[in-house]
């Protein structure tokens, strides 16, 4: 089975970074996926990593290690609607399928 | 615009009832997949379509039943057998089961019992 490990909950101050960590067991591992989900709204698509090293979106940078089995999510200059879950997902392949695996997110809390 | 539609929105159970939660997409996806996520929990996979008339369990397939007749469609029917329905529901698909692209995702039903 799939064991993907994340920080329940974190604080950041408004214009401030963070980095959020995931830490996954994979056998067959083919990517990994970043989201974002608002309180009772849909989750969106930030980051897609299949290599080692730094995928850089604007405000938003994934890292992954595949070695180590390592990923994070760095948010740079923190606004008040960056206040969200993020979803880490890792994505294995199965019988040439694809089945991606999600974490259980971690709730960020930008404080003003 | 191209894009998913889960409804109804909110949805009422009753005891020993079954219910149809509606997912449709005019993105010319071939891939489909169906979510529960109740606090804490994250999201857990029910089921997943990569072709049409074809379907898969996922981890939490018990109490649940799906088809899919035609490629935008593929609705979840949450049994009297899941004694435990009540949660936030997520429709999702994605390019192909061949290729290893981002899910889109439905806005959601939130199904509690009465």
């Amino acid at each position: 089975g799939q064991n993907i490990d994340q920080p329940t909950e974190m604080t950041a101050t408004e214009g401030a970074i963070v980095q959020i960590n995931c830490t996954y067991q994979t056998s067959g591992f083919n990517g990994l996926f970043w989201y974002q989900q608002h309180a009772g709204e849909a989750p969106t698509f930030l980051s897609y990593n299949v290599l080692d090293g730094l995928e850089e979106k604007g405000r938003f940078s994934s890292f992954l290690s595949r070695s180590k089995g390592y990923s994070y999510l760095l948010l740079k200059e923190l606004q008040m609607k960056d206040s969200a879950s993020y979803l880490c997902a890792v994505s294995y392949s199965s019988g040439g399928s694809y089945i991606p695996t999600f974490g259980r997110g971690t709730s960020l809390i930008v404080h003003p | 615009d191209g894009g998913i539609t889960q409804s109804p929105k909110y949805l009422f159970r009753k005891e020993g009832q079954n219910v149809t939660l509606s997912c449709e997409q005019n993105l010319n996806h071939d891939a489909m997949y169906w979510y529960r996520q109740d606090p804490g929990q994250g999201l857990r996979l029910i089921y997943y379509s990569q072709i049409v008339n074809d379907f898969q369990k996922g981890d939490i397939a018990e109490g649940y039943s799906v088809s899919r007749e035609k490629k935008e469609s593929f609705p979840l029917t949450v049994t009297s057998a899941q004694k435990n329905p009540t949660a936030f529901y997520l429709c999702a698909s994605s390019i192909g089961w061949q290729s290893n692209q981002p899910q889109h995702f439905g806005d959601g039903t939130r199904l509690s019992i009465l």
